[in-house]
């Protein structure tokens, strides 16, 4: 599974844009890039996944360059309640330690602790 | 409610009792997943299952932990002999099978362990 790096954390007025950038610079071709949210004392929740490129949902967007080494998180116009922890994933599907079926487990960071200040 | 519940939501045990956590996925996904997170820390992969079939453990996972997903519906995850090092928040997962479908996995809220 491929190493991430992020910020530990960051600081974003209300309304602002915030992006947080994850490095990923042994990212497999296979490998898939995903961004979970988890607010306190609740599970991660998925928010966006990609392979390349941009993608974009209701929620967030997430920039893709071509070498695919770093992955960006675009929340627009944040809110009090964006205030969370945010971790980026990547991985694909490996051999099992039992079955030889694909290994899905999520290798989680410590994520970027976004604070959004009124 | 449809998503993925988890019970207790807390639980304070004393050293060296055991305890049980229950977990029941979303109907339709296949996959079960459990994690372990301390504070601070991003979850950690403990163990999953493809319907009743447990197919992969991490080395987190000691001999004093183990899981069970009997006819491939709810899963229980069992700690014998508490330590004080296994407080922590207990977090189940579930998921589609099938490619990157896998990675959107849902997260129930939690248990949170405390072994005093």
């Amino acid at each position: 599974l491929a190493k991430t790096t992020q910020p530990i954390s960051m600081d974003s007025y209300e309304g602002q844009e915030v992006n947080i950038t994850c490095s990923h610079n042994n990212i497999a071709t296979n490998d898939y890039i995903t961004w979970y949210q988890q607010f306190p004392s609740q599970g991660p929740r998925f928010i966006i996944q990609g392979y390349k490129t941009k993608v974009t949902n209701e929620v967030a967007s997430l920039f893709i360059p071509a070498d695919r080494k770093s992955s960006t998180l675009s929340l627009p116009r944040v809110s009090l309640s964006d205030t969370a922890v945010y971790y980026c994933l990547v991985g694909s599907s490996g051999l099992g330690a039992y079955s030889g079926a694909g290994s899905y487990q999520l290798t989680f960071g410590k994520g970027t602790k976004l604070s959004v200040i009124p | 409610d449809t998503g993925v519940s988890q019970n207790p939501r807390h639980k304070i045990t004393k050293r060296g009792q055991n305890v049980t956590f229950r977990c029941d996925p979303i109907s339709e996904h296949n996959r079960l997943y459990w994690y372990r997170q301390t504070l601070g820390q991003g979850p950690e992969f403990l163990t999953y299952f493809q319907n009743e079939a447990q197919l992969e453990k991490s080395r987190l996972l000691s001999d004093r932990f183990s899981a069970e997903r009997p006819k491939g519906s709810f899963s229980t995850l069992e700690i014998q002999r508490t330590e004080q090092g296994d407080s922590a928040m207990y977090l189940c997962a579930s998921s589609l099978t099938g490619g990157q479908s896998s990675y959107e996995q849902y997260f129930g809220p939690g248990t949170r362990l405390t072994v005093t």
